[in-house]
């Protein structure tokens, strides 16, 4: 069965830390996968993968996936109390429209 | 301004009323997904549509009903809703091909 599993399920840091969030997947015939940040209700898109080894980048965040091991990482550098929130993965396979996600990592940013 | 609209965005009401959460989308996406999600399970798929008239089950289809009689609508039916559907509903569009999903802004349903 196709799942997605993220690490860590919550996390607390302060200003100015840098974390990295993990997204591990096995999907019959992967075609993509993305990541969505969700603040108090409707998540919103982040970044697209469907190349391995290619960063995507978006000022202080970055994601990079790993086909070959099946896994991406999300990394925020510089903290601030407004990344506070839930950080969704998901795995978009080919042939159907599921988009499989994960169950999150909530980040904490405390000042 | 291109979005998706759900509408209520708060619902509570009795075990058995039928109920109906409209989605509605101005993006002309062919592909629109109903989720539900709960504190540690993440968004989990209840139906899908890849077209007009085509719908499919998701990985928790069971106590729901969907239809997609035009493109930009696709409404969640409780034809009879228990407490264990209390949760938050997501409906999400998106363009055929490899594409981000754009999301509504959530229902709350709460069934007691």
């Amino acid at each position: 069965e196709d799942k997605v599993v993220q690490s860590p399920l919550s996390l607390v840091v302060h200003e100015g830390d840098t974390v990295t969030l993990n997204c591990s997947y096995e999907v019959t015939n992967f075609r993509s996968l993305l990541w969505y940040k969700q603040e108090k209700k409707a998540p919103t898109f982040l970044f697209m993968l469907t190349s391995s080894g290619i960063e995507k980048k978006s000022g202080r965040l970055s994601s990079i996936l790993d086909k070959k091991e099946l896994f991406s990482i999300l990394n925020i550098t510089a903290t601030q109390t407004g990344d506070s929130a839930i950080y969704l993965c998901a795995v978009e396979a080919r042939g159907n429209n599921d988009m499989r996600f994960g169950a999150g990592t909530r980040l904490t940013v405390k000042p | 301004e291109a979005q998706v609209t759900q509408n209520p965005r708060y619902l509570i009401t009795v075990t058995g009323k039928k109920l109906t959460v409209t989605c509605s989308q101005n993006m002309n996406h062919e592909y629109m997904s109903w989720y539900r999600q709960d504190p540690g399970l993440g968004l989990r798929q209840i139906y899908y549509s890849m077209n007009v008239e085509v719908t499919d089950k998701g990985d928790v289809p069971e106590g729901y009903k969907v239809s997609r009689k035009e493109k930009r609508n696709f409404p969640l039916i409780l034809e009879s809703p228990s407490p264990n559907q209390t949760s938050l509903y997501f409906c999400a569009s998106r363009q055929r091909g490899n594409t981000e999903a754009f999301f509504g802004q959530g229902t709350r349903l709460t069934v007691v």
